[in-house]
């Protein structure tokens, strides 16, 4: 396997439902990210970690959870969701090095997302 | 305003055209900048990557940055049918770190 895989491809789950989604990246990265990506909206940034540490989180309702166990594994745990945050789900990861002002980010790879739909 | 701006399109040209996608922003912090290409159900997928102004090649794809105008360009050149997917733009400040998306041009090359 290389690059960035995310299982599943597809899912659906109700309301009540648990599930979570899995990412895994085979580059030797030392930052992973998840991103949101609904229709004719752009992607929207929900959680970053480096080195493993969370070091962001936009404001994303506590219906989703990331777990990072280690710096090639990331999860998306979800539960209580709601119709509208049906959409696809990215993972990336990126190799930050140091730069100028700190550490940079010089491009993503992005896994093939999740297609999440909540009935 | 939005931060990032992308024509949404659809855009349709002719195989062999000059293809031209454009993104305007606000932030005048921003320094870096990037193009992806996404296919249909798939990840975007990193195409080019600028610092500052001026112009990058790599074969048929040029990007070019106009700082003074808060406007950024990606040029395609003889496009194929295979260049047919969404494109989009992201950029970040002189920090470099967590990088702003416009929503996307979606590109259609005719055979």
């Amino acid at each position: 396997e290389t690059g960035v895989t995310q299982t599943p491809r597809h899912l659906v789950m109700g309301m009540t439902n648990k599930k979570s989604l899995k990412c895994e990246q085979h580059l030797g990265h030392n930052a992973m990210y998840w991103y949101k990506q609904s229709a004719k909206k752009p992607l929207e940034l929900m959680f970053v970690y480096n080195f493993k540490e969370q070091t962001e989180n936009n404001s994303v309702p506590s219906r989703f959870s990331p777990e990072c166990p280690n710096s090639s594994h990331l999860f998306l745990h979800l539960h209580t969701l709601q119709p509208e945050d049906s959409a696809l789900y990215l993972c990336a990861s990126s190799q930050d090095a140091l730069g100028g002002e700190g550490m940079i980010n010089y491009g993503y790879t992005f896994g093939s997302g999740t297609r999440l739909t909540v009935v | 305003q939005k931060e990032v701006e992308q024509d949404p399109g659809p855009l349709s040209v002719p195989e062999g055209a000059i293809v031209s996608l454009n993104c305007t922003y606000s932030n005048s912090a921003f320094q870096y900048f990037m193009w992806y290409r996404q296919y249909s159900r798939k990840g975007p997928e990193l195409l080019m990557y600028t610092y500052s102004s001026g112009n990058k090649e790599d074969g048929r794809f040029t990007a070019q940055v106009d700082k003074s105008s808060k406007y950024i360009s990606l040029f395609i050149r003889d496009s194929q049918p295979s260049d047919s997917a969404t494109y989009l733009c992201a950029m970040a400040d002189n920090y470099g770190q967590n990088f702003v998306f416009g929503p996307g041009t979606r590109l259609s090359v005719l055979p």
